[in-house]
């Protein structure tokens, strides 16, 4: 069964800064990678998906996975506080039963 | 476009009295269905799927069934609600391919067990 771990649980961090969330799996066969944000209250929405291995940009936004190592990461560049949110990794294998993780909480002060 | 909806939006109901939530998808014919459950703070956990109408497949036993009457409509129920039940219901949805691609959440509903 997929594991999914997030890390780190939370964290804080002034407006500006660079956030790298990471995201670890168990089994490296998994065919699709994404990031959701979810604010306080509301449902998740997708940010960003990726299907192999390597980097991809969106704004302010780049996701890099690599399978050999079982690591997916989020990257944040000039943070925002509307960017405080909580942040869920997922992960699918072909059997319509995508794995979240528990999240990564993150908080940009002014 | 797609459009999702959930009712109620917010539910409190009695330790062992039963429940009926309900979702319905506009715009996109025959999608994918989910039915997730995410506690207080707690990670977001698949409940059900269905690729087709009639047929629901159960990720996980929590004492709930989920239907599929039509192929926009998606229903989750219990005869007997438990305190565990509490948090948020979403509903959701996803293109046609098995490896579980984007998921376009409901809005949810909040489920208040006392």
């Amino acid at each position: 069964q997929q594991k999914v771990q997030q890390s780190p649980e939370s964290l804080i961090v002034p407006e500006g800064a660079m956030t790298s969330l990471n995201c670890t799996f168990s089994d490296s066969a998994s065919q699709y990678f994404a990031w959701y944000r979810q604010h306080s209250g509301k449902a998740p929405k997708a940010l960003m998906s990726i299907f192999s291995n390597g980097e991809k940009e969106e704004g302010r936004f780049t996701i890099h996975l690599n399978k050999a190592s079982l690591h997916f990461s989020l990257h944040i560049r000039d943070s925002q506080p509307s960017d405080s949110a909580l942040y869920l990794c997922a992960i699918s294998g072909g059997n319509y039963k995508p794995t979240f993780g528990k999240g990564t909480s993150l908080v940009v002060h002014p | 476009a797609q459009t999702i909806h959930q009712w109620p939006v917010a539910e409190i109901k009695a330790v062992g009295s039963p429940l009926s939530l309900g979702c319905t998808i506009k715009g996109k014919s025959s999608p994918n269905l989910y039915w997730y459950w995410q506690a207080t703070g707690g990670t977001l956990q698949q409940l059900f799927y269905s690729i087709t109408v009639g047929q629901v497949e159960s990720v996980v036993q929590l004492n709930l069934s989920a239907s599929r009457p039509k192929d926009d409509q998606f229903i989750l129920s219990t005869e007997k609600l438990l305190l565990s039940h509490s948090g948020f219901y979403l509903c959701a949805w996803s293109l046609d391919w098995g490896g579980g691609a984007e998921q376009f959440f409901g809005p949810g509903t909040r489920l208040t067990v006392l």
